[in-house]
C-alpha cells in the first residue's frame, strides 16, 4: 500500500478564495483524521470520522471549515473563505478502528494563504 | 486522557543510546502509553506503544515503570536520521475515539555525529 495520500503537497491562496484539501486513507482502514500543526499551536486534531461518519468535529475552528468523507476512500477538508491565520501544515490520518493499532499519517499539506 | 510532561529538548551523539523521558503521573489504569515521531517535514510515525509491561519492537524499548506514572522511550544505537520530534501519547485504548490521538509538545531530539 502507498500509505495516506495527501493533495495537494504544497498550496498557496490568496484571502477569500476556496480551498480544498484532499486525503486518500489506506485501504481497509475505517478511521480517518484531520489534524493541523503550526508553530505556535503544535499539532491538533480538527475532526475525525468511523466509518465515513464525522464523530467529533469539535476541533474545527470555525464555520469556515468542512469536512466530507463521501466514501472510504476519500475525504477533503475545505476552507472558504480561507485566512491568513489558516496558513499551517494539514495532516490526514488513517487507522484500523480498533483497539491497539496505530495511526498512520500522511505527508501533509502546506497551506499559505496570502 | 492523562496529561505527559517532557523536557522540551535533548541531544544524543551518534551510535550512544537516547533515553527520552515522559511523566504521566495522572495515568488512568486502562491508559496506554504511545510514543510518535516526526522528523522534518513528516508527518508523525508510529514507534511503540505499552500498558504496564516493557515492550521493544525493531525501532526501540518502552520502559513503563511500576506504578506507571512515568517511561522512557530507548532508541539503542541512535543515528543522525533519528533526529525529531518525540511525542510521548496517553490515551484510552477502549473509547469511541478510536485511535485519536491528542499531541503535545514533545521533546526534540538532535543526535549529533
Amino acid at each position: 500500500d502507498a500509505g495516506v495520500i495527501q493533495s495537494p503537497r504544497h498550496e498557496v491562496t490568496e484571502m477569500g478564495q476556496e480551498v480544498t484539501l484532499r486525503c486518500k486513507p489506506i485501504s481497509g482502514h475505517n478511521s480517518l483524521f484531520w489534524y493541523r500543526q503550526t508553530m505556535m499551536r503544535g499539532l491538533e486534531l480538527l475532526i475525525y470520522f468511523n466509518n465515513n461518519v464525522p464523530i467529533d468535529d469539535s476541533g474545527m475552528p470555525e464555520d469556515r471549515f468542512s469536512a466530507k468523507m463521501p466514501n472510504a476512500s476519500f475525504s477533503t477538508l475545505k476552507i472558504q473563505p480561507s485566512e491568513p491565520r489558516d496558513s499551517a501544515v494539514y495532516f490526514c490520518a488513517s487507522s484500523l478502528r480498533r483497539l491497539n493499532t496505530e495511526a498512520f499519517f500522511g505527508q501533509g499539506t502546506r497551506l499559505t494563504v496570502v | 486522557d492523562a496529561k505527559t510532561t517532557q523536557p522540551p529538548s535533548m541531544d544524543c551523539a551518534e551510535g550512544r543510546a537516547a533515553n527520552l523521558p515522559c511523566n504521566h503521573s495522572t495515568i488512568s489504569g486502562n491508559e496506554y502509553v504511545y510514543w510518535y515521531r516526526q522528523i522534518h517535514s513528516q508527518g508523525p510515525q508510529y514507534i511503540i506503544h505499552g500498558l504496564k509491561n516493557n515492550e521493544t519492537n525493531e525501532m526501540a524499548s518502552l520502559i513503563i515503570t511500576e506504578d506507571r506514572k512515568s517511561s522512557t522511550l530507548i532508541l539503542p544505537h541512535a543515528t543522525l536520521r533519528d533526529t525529531a520530534v518525540y511525542y510521548c501519547i496517553v490515551r484510552v485504548a477502549e473509547n469511541n475515539a478510536g485511535n485519536m490521538l491528542t499531541f503535545g509538545g514533545g521533546t526534540r531530539l538532535m543526535v549529533k555525529p
